[in-house]
């Protein structure tokens, strides 16, 4: 099977742009959980959708969202870009949570 | 909040040396995961045990669980440089909707040649 694709993998935007990551999980699996990684918080939890229902967020403020379509892709959005922004986006997809996740590449933001 | 919480936060070992690393949790959990981190990079899953699991195997991998003292340990054994990367454990707990799997902040593991 394919793994899981995250596309872009670096972008570069600057403060007040708005962005858009695309996911697409493993054939088969309809979870699909977001995070954010950095040097100086970790591994940070931003949402999880499954069957195109959000079903748990983490601690984010609302400029970012996200959705997932009919054929389990999911897309993240962050509108009006923070310097703080900047980090490595990680996609995970499982068959269900808890379950084992299996991450894709991450798509690196830098925003100036 | 996080659940899982890793020790020691960094580990520097000599290529050969075992290497032990811990993760204590606060709730109940229906698994715990170890998952390994190269720099910059996805994580990848290494090994999940389950609640009523008290120890596991996957290669040089042995995860032990103990559900009492709400804590894991994961060794890897005759260690190489290639184990050189941060590694995270999971919890996971399930409650429909609320099912979640909670990362802790990783440890730093060094394998020096």
């Amino acid at each position: 099977k394919a793994g899981v694709t995250q596309t872009p993998r670096y972008l570069i935007k600057t403060r007040g742009q708005q962005v858009t990551l695309s996911c697409s999980p493993i054939s088969g699996h309809r979870s699909v959980s977001w995070y954010q990684q950095t040097p100086g918080q970790g591994l940070q939890f931003l949402f999880e959708y499954f069957s195109e229902t959000q079903r748990n967020k983490g601690n984010f403020p609302g400029r970012f969202s996200g959705r997932q379509f009919s054929n389990s892709r999911s897309e993240m959005n962050v509108s009006t870009l923070e310097l703080g922004d900047s980090a490595l986006y990680l996609c995970a997809s499982s068959v269900r949570v808890p379950e084992t996740q299996y991450f894709g590449p991450g798509t690196r933001l830098l925003v100036l | 909040s996080q659940q899982g919480e890793e020790d020691p936060q960094a580990l520097s070992i000599q290529e050969g040396e075992n290497a032990t690393m811990n993760c204590s949790y606060k709730t109940s959990i229906n698994n715990l995961q170890w998952y390994r981190q190269n720099s910059g990079r996805g994580l990848v899953h290494l090994i999940l045990i389950r609640s009523n699991e008290r120890e596991k195997h996957s290669g040089r991998l042995r995860v032990t669980l103990d559900t009492s003292k709400k804590s894991s340990s994961l060794l890897i054994t005759a260690s190489r440089a290639a184990d050189t990367a941060s590694y995270f454990c999971a919890t996971g707990s399930v409650g429909g909707a609320n099912s979640k799997l909670t990362f802790g902040k990783g440890i730093t593991l060094s394998v020096r040649p």
